[in-house]
């Protein structure tokens, strides 16, 4: 299994809802990743999971709260979100996080609308 | 930190060849290169770590220039599924420090 299945693939929120994005890797890596993309623009790193801790928080907002329950899965828990959330969030992992020898490798992303 | 990419844009009929660019005002330790199609995930290409070393996939190669802190990615005889916006990556130290530089959007023609 060379993938990072994410779920769900659309997500339509309200701004009072509580909801979870889910990422899924089965090829053994052992730091994960989430991105924000906005459209047209590169990915911006959001937070590093290494070893199932959290080794990288970007000053991203509480509204955002990462969870990594075991090495092959990363949520992250949306709460409180606003209209400019809206994003591509991109799961991604990497053999390690020594991200300089490796490549990531990226899931499919969830396209979020905050409404 | 980030990575600027020249140019921002470039068409292409197919069979012509494109050089997309990557400089950093930072040493870099190693350099990423990924292709992002409309509405998917960006896919990683290839990694050139510092030495100054060149790259090939297929028709695709890239060189980083360690003292001049720049990466180039050559496309070679293009084809139509070469279109798509490509990122380099580059990472400033042994650390977490990583960056997507601006993106260039390529677009093949036939």
């Amino acid at each position: 299994d060379t993938e990072v299945t994410q779920t769900p693939k659309h997500l339509v929120m309200g701004m009072t809802n509580k909801k979870s994005l889910k990422c899924e890797q089965h090829m053994g890596h052992r730091a994960m990743y989430w991105y924000k993309q906005k459209a047209k623009k590169p990915p911006e790193l959001m937070f590093v999971y290494s070893y199932e801790k959290l080794s990288i928080n970007e000053s991203v907002p509480s509204r955002f709260s990462p969870e990594c329950p075991n090495s092959s899965l990363l949520n992250l828990h949306l709460h409180a979100l606003q209209p400019e959330d809206s994003a591509l969030y991109l799961c991604a992992s990497s053999q390690d996080s020594w991200v300089n020898n490796y490549g990531y490798t990226f899931g499919s992303g969830t396209r979020l609308t905050v409404v | 930190q980030q990575p600027v990419q020249s140019p921002q844009a470039v068409i292409l009929r197919e069979g012509e060849d494109a050089v997309i660019n990557c400089s950093s005002s930072k040493a870099l330790y190693s350099v990423h290169w990924y292709r992002q199609k409309h509405g998917e995930a960006p896919v990683f290409l290839m990694i050139l770590l510092k030495g100054g070393e060149q790259k090939g996939h297929e028709k695709i190669s890239a060189s980083f220039n360690e003292k001049k802190q720049q990466s180039s990615l050559y496309l070679t005889a293009s084809q139509l599924s070469y279109s798509g916006t490509y990122f380099c990556g580059t990472a400033l130290n042994t650390g977490n420090q990583f960056y997507f530089g601006t993106g260039t959007s390529l677009t093949v023609i036939p």
